[in-house]
């Protein structure tokens, strides 16, 4: 059982390169989740999509962009890259929007230059 | 707005040491609690949750206890081990989303 994947685990984009990030879980979960991870910062949520077929902009959403694919996958989307995006980022996954837990990938590591 | 305030780190012990990291929280209503831990280069992974006042949750000998007096939900450890040595995240769900506290780093020496 894989839970959750991403790729690419590492990746150095240029100022202004774009670039799709990959996330895909297989314990048939409803609610998806993006969130990026700084120093000092914790976790802070970038979309999540409740259901398939549903995306809603989290706490920072600028310069970024999902889809819900299918029930599985949940892509995000940066269409030009800054380096303050450089950060590591990481999607969830959980049984249905509310109190369940969610299962974590294990990050992309994303530096812009 | 809705928050979690934990103790900054890093907390450094020495190997069985009783460990206390705290966590407190600004909520409307009584959320779910929840401890999450990541290990060095991975994802956050479920410790421990609770869902309603003075449950308390517990895995691999932590404890936290859901406290609604003083809206906190501290973590506890009575004898740490090297392999706990990661980053702890406290934090509540508000409707669709968690909401994290910061992170404290865990180190844990021999």
């Amino acid at each position: 059982n894989a839970g959750v994947t991403q790729t690419p685990k590492f990746q150095v984009l240029k100022t202004g390169q774009s670039m799709t990030l990959q996330c895909a879980q297989d314990m048939n979960h409803n609610s998806m989740y993006w969130y990026r991870q700084d120093p000092g910062m914790g976790l802070r949520l970038i979309y999540y999509s409740a259901s398939e077929g549903t995306t809603d902009k989290g706490e920072v959403p600028n310069g970024y962009n999902v889809s819900r694919l299918n029930k599985r996958e949940f892509s995000l989307r940066l269409e030009s890259a800054a380096p303050s995006q450089t950060s590591v980022y990481f999607c969830a996954s959980s049984r249905d929007r509310g109190t369940y837990e969610q299962y974590f990938g294990p990050g992309t590591r994303l530096t812009v230059t | 707005g809705d928050s979690v305030t934990q103790m900054e780190g890093p907390v450094t012990l020495s190997e069985e040491a009783f460990l206390t990291i705290n966590c407190t929280y600004t909520a409307t209503g009584y959320p779910s609690l929840f401890w999450y831990v990541q290990y060095p280069g991975e994802g956050l992974q479920l410790l421990l949750k609770a869902t309603k006042a003075d449950d308390k949750g517990s895995n691999k000998g932590f404890e936290a206890t859901y406290r609604k007096e003083t809206t906190s939900f501290h973590l506890e450890k009575g004898s740490v081990q090297v392999s706990d040595s990661a980053v702890y995240f406290c934090a509540f769900y508000n409707t669709d989303k968690l909401i994290f506290g910061t992170g404290t780093r865990l180190q844990v020496f021999p």
